[in-house]
């Protein structure tokens, strides 16, 4: 069975930096085909596509936060990491971590995990 | 990048009914790459169809898929009480993946 937790700080100032951490079981990002995608929502709104790392360490940005995020992976802890600096309120939001298989659902992300909530506030 | 456009943006729909969902494309999507998901308040998005038109496991045989290059189609052929909830595209045929910005199915 495929889980993902999401952690990370639930308030953080404006300008600061966000770390979040994606934490998963019942796969591996060594596996070909695998990847873990990353999906904000603000309060009320649709959902937005971040960034995407795959077992192979391509990563794909969101165009308009191209320079604002950063995503690693430590394979050997099953863990996923994702950096967004310069916070501002607008980035208030749930953030989600969700698996993807190449192989199975092409880039749809099947599974997600239950979501973090993230306030920029000072 | 491509603009996913989710029309209408609420269904008012008794239990029962069918509710169709579009999903239109800036352009067109190669190799059928969009995909469905249901979100309920307060829960994270569950994935319904991928690749236009494939059911995920589990998902009833009431929720089909369809369409192709710029227009795509939710169709739920009868409302069940636990459908009432928010339906997004998500198209992943360019390197930067896009979602539509929602139809709200709610109760008539």
């Amino acid at each position: 069975q495929i889980t993902l937790k999401e952690s990370g700080p639930p308030l953080v100032k404006p300008t600061q930096t966000l770390t979040l951490t994606c934490t998963f079981s019942g796969f591996s990002l060594s596996t070909n085909g695998v990847g873990v995608g990353w999906i904000r929502q603000p309060p009320g709104k649709a959902l937005e596509w971040l960034a995407l790392i795959y077992w192979h360490d391509d990563t794909r940005y969101s165009p308009y936060l191209k320079n604002r995020l950063s995503v690693t992976k430590d394979t050997s802890k099953n863990r996923v990491v994702l950096t967004m600096t310069h916070l501002d309120p607008v980035d208030t939001a749930t953030y989600y971590c969700a698996h993807t298989n190449l192989g199975v659902t092409n880039h749809a992300f099947d599974v997600w995990g239950q979501g973090t909530v993230v306030t920029v506030s000072s | 990048e491509v603009v996913l456009t989710q029309s209408p943006a609420t269904l008012s729909l008794s239990p029962g009914e069918r509710a169709t969902l579009s999903c239109g494309a800036s352009q067109s999507i190669s190799s059928d790459y969009l995909a469905w998901y249901q979100q309920k308040p307060g829960l994270a998005p569950r994935l319904l169809i991928y690749d236009a038109s494939s059911r995920a496991p589990g998902i009833p045989a009431r929720f089909r898929g369809s369409g192709s290059g710029t227009d795509f189609t939710l169709i739920i052929s009868r409302l069940e009480p636990e459908d009432f909830a928010v339906y997004y595209c998500l198209q992943y045929d360019t390197p930067a993946l896009t979602f539509g910005g929602g139809t709200k199915v709610e109760i008539k």
